[in-house]
C-alpha cells in the first residue's frame, strides 16, 4: 500500500481557500486517491476521489499532477464548520483503506 | 435512504467481560468494514466482510472477531476486554469491497473500566 504524508495541522480563516497537499511517492498504477473528512466523535465522510488530473464536486476539488506522486485537496471559501480532520488515502480497489494521522484543519473567524 | 446504523452508541463494560457491537449497512451494500479509533493509534482497520465471508483482517488479536449475516448486517465481538480496548468503533459499508467510497456510521463508543 502506498504510504501518504500530509501536514499534521493547518490554520485558515473563514472565507479563504484551503489547499491540503498529500504526498504519495510510491503510488501504484492502479491506485486511486481518496479524501475523507472527520468531525469529532463521528465517522469519516467521503469527500472526493480521483485517479489523475482534476476532479471537482459540490464540496471540493482534487488536483493530481501527471506523475501522481502528490495530490491537493482544495476547499473553496471555508467556514467554521469545515474545521475537521482530513485524511488522504491511496489504494487499489481491491485493497482496504489505510488511514494515516490526517490533517487537522482549524478554521478561525 | 437510511445511512449506516451502529448500535449501541455508547457502552461501558468491565475488564474481562465481552461485548458485541452491531452494524446495519446501507440497503444494497454487501461490504462491511470495521475500524477502531483511539487518540493514540488513530483509525485502524479491524476486518472486512463481503457476502458473509471475511475478506481481510487487520493486525488485531484473536479476541476481536466478527461476522456478517445474509442480510449484510454485521456484528463484531471483543472478548476478555482490556482497558486498552476503550475506543470508538466504526463500521463502514460500501457496495463492493476494497477502495471504493465507503459510508461510515456514527460509531460505538466503548469504555472499559
Amino acid at each position: 500500500l502506498a504510504k501518504t504524508t500530509q501536514p499534521i495541522s493547518m490554520d485558515s480563516y473563514e472565507g479563504q481557500e484551503v489547499n491540503i497537499t498529500c504526498s504519495h511517492n510510491n503510488i501504484a498504477t492502479n491506485d486511486y486517491i481518496t479524501w475523507y473528512q472527520q468531525f469529532p466523535s463521528q465517522g469519516p465522510r467521503f469527500i472526493i476521489q480521483g485517479y489523475k488530473t482534476k476532479v471537482t464536486n459540490e464540496v471540493a476539488s482534487l488536483f493530481i499532477p501527471a506523475d501522481r506522486k502528490s495530490s491537493t485537496l482544495s476547499l473553496p471559501r471555508v467556514s467554521l464548520s469545515d474545521t475537521a480532520v482530513y485524511y488522504c488515502l491511496v489504494g487499489d480497489y481491491g485493497q482496504n483503506f489505510v488511514f494515516g494521522p490526517g490533517t487537522r484543519l482549524s478554521v478561525l473567524p | 435512504k437510511a445511512g449506516v446504523t451502529q448500535t449501541p452508541r455508547y457502552l461501558i463494560k468491565t475488564r474481562g467481560q465481552q461485548v458485541t457491537l452491531s452494524c446495519s449497512p446501507i440497503s444494497g451494500h454487501r461490504s462491511v468494514s470495521w475500524y477502531q479509533q483511539t487518540p493514540g493509534q488513530g483509525l485502524q482497520f479491524l476486518f472486512e466482510y463481503f457476502s458473509e465471508t471475511q475478506r481481510n483482517k487487520g493486525n488485531f488479536p484473536g479476541r476481536f472477531s466478527g461476522r456478517q449475516f445474509s442480510n449484510s448486517r454485521s456484528e463484531m465481538n471483543v472478548s476478555t476486554l482490556e482497558l486498552g480496548d476503550s475506543a470508538l468503533y466504526l463500521c463502514a459499508s460500501s457496495p463492493k469491497p476494497g477502495h471504493t467510497e465507503a459510508f461510515f456510521g456514527q460509531g460505538t463508543r466503548l469504555t472499559v473500566v
